[in-house]
């Protein structure tokens, strides 16, 4: 089954803590995004990869990191310096960088995030 | 700075009639436009682009450079197209990446 997986669907955790979301893609695409989803503001980007072991600041990295060690992976951790993390959390990748008529971004099914 | 506007958060109307979904962007640059669309409980997915001129599931847009502009439509609502619909620019500056607008609910009634 091809495409781009998430994993949990669901985290809860404790304010203070670090947390790391998955998402691996066997799509072979070089290019790699994280953006978080909130009522009302649409999608925003935290980070992304264009290559491996390369990745840049999106919108709102504050609170964030994420490694690209591998071209499938890219996961994300929200630390406990990220004000509100309390959010719905896409990942997504695309086989080109650049523009052009084949740019396309594939989503992954997401993971809601819940700190209490 | 590059920019995406969609000034309705939700666009309610009766099947069989037509849909335009706003969207205006703010790009210095040559702006490559897209629509993506995410169904009750499916994935974001691509519903069309600009530079393709293509007519997907009835929904056409056309880019207004004069009126920086690049709104959807469709001349007959279905049922099935109630969802969220985000408008995107892809834009070099600063990285190639997506800028997404904030989103319109799109809900076709009976």
């Amino acid at each position: 089954d091809g495409g781009i997986t998430q994993s949990p669907k669901y985290l809860f955790r404790k304010e203070g803590q670090n947390v790391t979301l998955s998402c691996e893609q066997n799509l072979n695409h070089d290019a790699m995004y994280w953006y978080r989803q909130d009522p009302g503001q649409g999608l925003r980007l935290i980070y992304y990869s264009q290559i491996v072991n390369d990745f840049q600041k999106g919108d709102i990295a504050e609170g964030y990191s994420v490694s690209r060690e591998k071209k499938e992976s890219f996961p994300l951790t929200v630390t406990s310096a990220q004000k509100n993390p309390t959010a719905f959390y896409l990942c997504a990748s695309s086989i080109r960088v650049t523009a052009g008529d084949s740019y396309e971004q594939y989503f992954g099914p997401g993971t809601r995030l819940t700190v209490t | 700075a590059q920019r995406v506007t969609q000034p309705e958060k939700l666009l309610s109307v009766f099947k069989g009639a037509p849909v335009e979904l706003k969207c205006n962007y703010s790009y210095s640059g040559s702006p490559e436009l897209f629509w993506y669309v995410q169904y009750s409980r499916q994935r974001l997915q691509l519903l069309l682009r600009h530079i393709s001129r293509e007519s997907i599931k009835g929904f056409t847009a056309d880019l207004n450079k004069g009126e920086t502009s690049f709104h959807l439509k469709k001349p007959f609502a279905q049922e099935e197209d109630s969802a969220m619909y985000y408008c995107a620019l892809f834009h070099t500056g600063g990285g190639n990446k997506l800028t997404f607008g904030t989103g319109t609910q799109l809900k076709v009634e009976l």
